[in-house]
């Protein structure tokens, strides 16, 4: 059964503080997301990785960096947490496509991160 | 720009009852169109994912439809019960890896 974990579902931080969330994926997927969800707004694209040390931008990158030093592992960083980044954190997994086509995205749980 | 674009926002129906929820999209190039369940507090998780050559695609009481021609989907939910509450998103990708549009996703709550 393929899986993807978080590594917290609730998390709270303080302004300023410096904030991990870790993503492990079990099925050898290449690609890696994260992502954000707010109501009313949907999920949007924060980073993705489509390979070990690779990394690209999403939609919203500001205030974020990512590490991807494991192909099984992904992390999204807050290097100084502010109020306006409390949210639910979604990370997905995909095998890279071949053809361009079935790109199922497997998702985490996902955390609630809470910045007071 | 690529959209998504999903109605109703909400939906209320009774326990029993049969319901369609609507995705209208604008990306292109198309890949493929994913319907998602998402419960409360958690993640997505896969109902139906179609390529452009699919127009029909069921899974149990869910059967997705596609129009790639009028770039229209829907999620149809037969004898609903009270476990589909829950927000229902519509994806929709191109042949980039990275780059899938979402909807923001129909509310249902099916009441007893």
């Amino acid at each position: 059964d393929v899986k993807v974990t978080q590594s917290s579902r609730y998390l709270v931080k303080r302004t300023g503080e410096k904030v991990f969330l870790e993503c492990v994926q079990d099925m050898d997927h290449e690609n890696m997301f994260w992502y954000r969800q707010d109501p009313g707004l949907g999920l949007r694209l924060i980073y993705f990785s489509y390979d070990v040390k690779m990394k690209e931008k999403g939609d919203i990158p500001e205030g974020y960096s990512v590490s991807r030093e494991k192909k099984e592992r992904f992390s999204l960083i807050l290097e100084s947490a502010s109020t306006n980044q409390t949210s639910m954190y979604l990370c997905a997994s995909t095998l890279r496509q071949a053809g361009g086509f079935y790109n199922e995205q497997f998702f985490g749980p996902g955390t609630r991160l809470t910045v007071l | 720009k690529n959209q998504v674009e999903q109605s109703p926002q909400s939906l209320i129906i009774l326990e029993g009852k049969n319901c369609t929820l609507q995705c209208n999209y604008t990306v292109s190039p198309f890949s493929n169109l994913r319907w998602y369940k998402q419960d409360t507090g958690r993640g997505p998780v896969s109902l139906t994912i179609m390529t452009f050559s699919e127009n029909t695609k069921s899974n149990g009481r869910y059967t997705a439809t596609l129009d790639a021609d009028t770039k229209q989907s829907s999620l149809h939910i037969t004898a609903s019960q009270l476990s589909d509450s829950a927000s229902y998103i519509c994806v929709v990708s191109g042949h980039n890896a990275g780059k899938s549009t979402f909807g923001d996703g129909t509310t249902l709550t099916v009441k007893p």
